[in-house]
């Protein structure tokens, strides 16, 4: 079955950098764009950005443009998720999810899908 | 940035009756080049990710049953539960993603009267 396996939780220190990853499986990883979602406690959720796994190009939240940066590995069909300069304001779920939208040899959207299959969520906690 | 506003922020429906949460774009998600609203609910439970429900505003994901639908175009949106089961007490989320960033409702707690 379709499924994105995320990475363990993480405890960081203000000021350090957190990677999360996200392992696809069940479906051809290059055909889907992912997105990352965060969810700091007891609030609600704020799109991070969104990453294509064909070709790679990244759309950023504005807010995070700097701190962010959104990789994939085709070879393991996984995406990664690296926060640097982190803060208390960061401590969060993150989540990872696929992109609905196919993107195959001869087409790709030329616009966001909405989010169907998502991962389990890592819980990164900022704290000294 | 397009802001989703959502309502009410809580619901209480009794058990069997109709449920009806609104969302409301700051402009609208209509992309008129092939008539689709950019538009998703999610539902989401405690301690679990959110569960895509609703895609192309009315369109129902597989497997969501058909208790669920989803209407509006334009800005105005209305998810709708026409017979509130127990295994539906959860947070509901409307969210656009018809240009970046995509956004958020704040989330709608529904829960049992």
């Amino acid at each position: 079955q379709v499924q994105l396996v995320q990475s363990g939780g993480e405890v960081k220190k203000p000021g350090a950098s957190v990677k999360v990853s996200c392992k696809a499986s069940g479906y051809t990883f290059t055909n889907y764009a992912i997105n990352w979602v965060r969810q700091a406690p007891g609030q609600g959720l704020e799109w991070m950005g969104w990453i294509s796994a064909y070709k790679g190009d990244t759309h950023y939240a504005q807010n995070l443009q700097g701190r962010v940066t959104m990789t994939t590995d085709t070879s393991t069909s996984t995406a990664y998720m690296e926060l640097r300069s982190l803060t208390s304001d960061d401590t969060a779920v993150y989540y990872c999810a696929r992109d609905g939208g196919y993107c195959g040899s001869s087409s790709c959207p030329s616009s966001f899908y909405y989010m169907d299959v998502w991962g389990e969520g890592t819980t990164v906690t900022v704290s000294s | 940035d397009i802001v989703m506003t959502q309502s009410p922020d809580s619901l209480a429906v009794s058990l069997g009756e109709r449920a009806t949460i609104h969302c409301k774009s700051s402009q609208s998600v209509l992309y008129s080049s092939n008539n689709k609203n950019f538009l998703a609910w999610y539902q989401q439970k405690p301690g679990q990710p959110p569960k895509l429900l609703i895609y192309w505003a009315s369109t129902r994901e597989s497997g969501v049953p058909d208790r669920f639908s989803g209407s509006g175009s334009g800005r105005d949106f209305i998810l709708t539960i026409s017979s509130l089961q127990v295994e539906d007490v959860a947070v509901y989320y409307c969210q656009q993603y018809y240009s970046s960033p995509q956004t958020f409702g704040q989330g709608t707690k529904l829960e049992i009267k």
